[in-house]
């Protein structure tokens, strides 16, 4: 596609419940990387995906996030049993090389 | 660890004024560096980049000269507009192996006033 497609763009989920967000990367993006953005804070690193290659995981944050990306295509992130403090937007992020192409980001509310 | 300090916001300019947004990065090797910029509402956008010292990347009349001897990489514009009025995120490049994650500023808010 033109650009990176994320969604869904808005999700509000009660406490306890898992979620799982989609990330449609640029065509020949071989690079895929998570991102989590805190109300008024930066980028917050959670995985990244290169090609074929195990993912880089260390940013995940605990044992309820897992991420998940089929060869060079759509990734996405799951979170198991929601917490108040998983409230943030969630981005992705697709790479040939150097710099990257941003969606627009999945804004999760855990009520 | 590679580490990046932008200078805090919000930044409040008058249309036509000069900008600065300071960054400075600690790094162990040496890093591509480069700032975003995400418009209300919309997603994170490359703004500009420089990947060797004394380079100077520039877009939409905005600079920022890759400053080995004082490890920064700051913002200039010499008349801002309102029009950009966003967030700007300083980041650098980590190159270890062929993991190329960006780690990031804060992001530094900037309003332009008419």
């Amino acid at each position: 596609g033109a650009g990176v497609s994320q969604s869904p763009s808005n999700k509000v989920t009660e406490k306890g419940k898992d979620v799982e967000l989609r990330c449609d990367p640029i065509s020949g993006h071989t690079a895929l990387y998570w991102y989590r953005q805190r109300l008024g804070q930066g980028l917050e690193f959670l995985i990244y995906f290169q090609g074929n290659s195990a993912p880089d995981k260390s940013g995940l944050p605990s044992d309820r996030f897992s991420a998940e990306r089929t060869g060079e295509s759509v990734s996405t992130l799951t979170i198991q049993r929601t917490q108040q403090e998983d409230s943030a937007v969630y981005l992705c992020a697709s790479s040939p090389l150097e710099g990257y192409t941003f969606g627009s980001g999945t804004r999760l509310t855990v009520v | 660890g590679d580490s990046v300090t932008q200078m805090e916001g919000p930044v409040t300019l008058s249309e036509e004024a000069f900008l600065t947004i300071n960054c400075t990065y600690t790094a162990t090797g040496y890093p591509s560096l480069f700032w975003y910029v995400q418009y209300p509402g919309e997603g994170l956008q490359l703004l500009l980049k420089a990947t060797k010292a004394d380079d100077k990347g520039s877009n939409k009349g905005f600079e920022a000269t890759y400053r080995k001897e004082t490890t920064s990489f700051h913002l200039e514009k010499g008349s801002v507009q309102v029009s950009d009025s966003a967030v700007y995120f300083c980041a650098l490049s980590d190159k270890a192996g062929n993991n190329r994650k960006l780690i990031w500023g804060l992001g530094t808010s900037l309003a332009v006033n008419p």
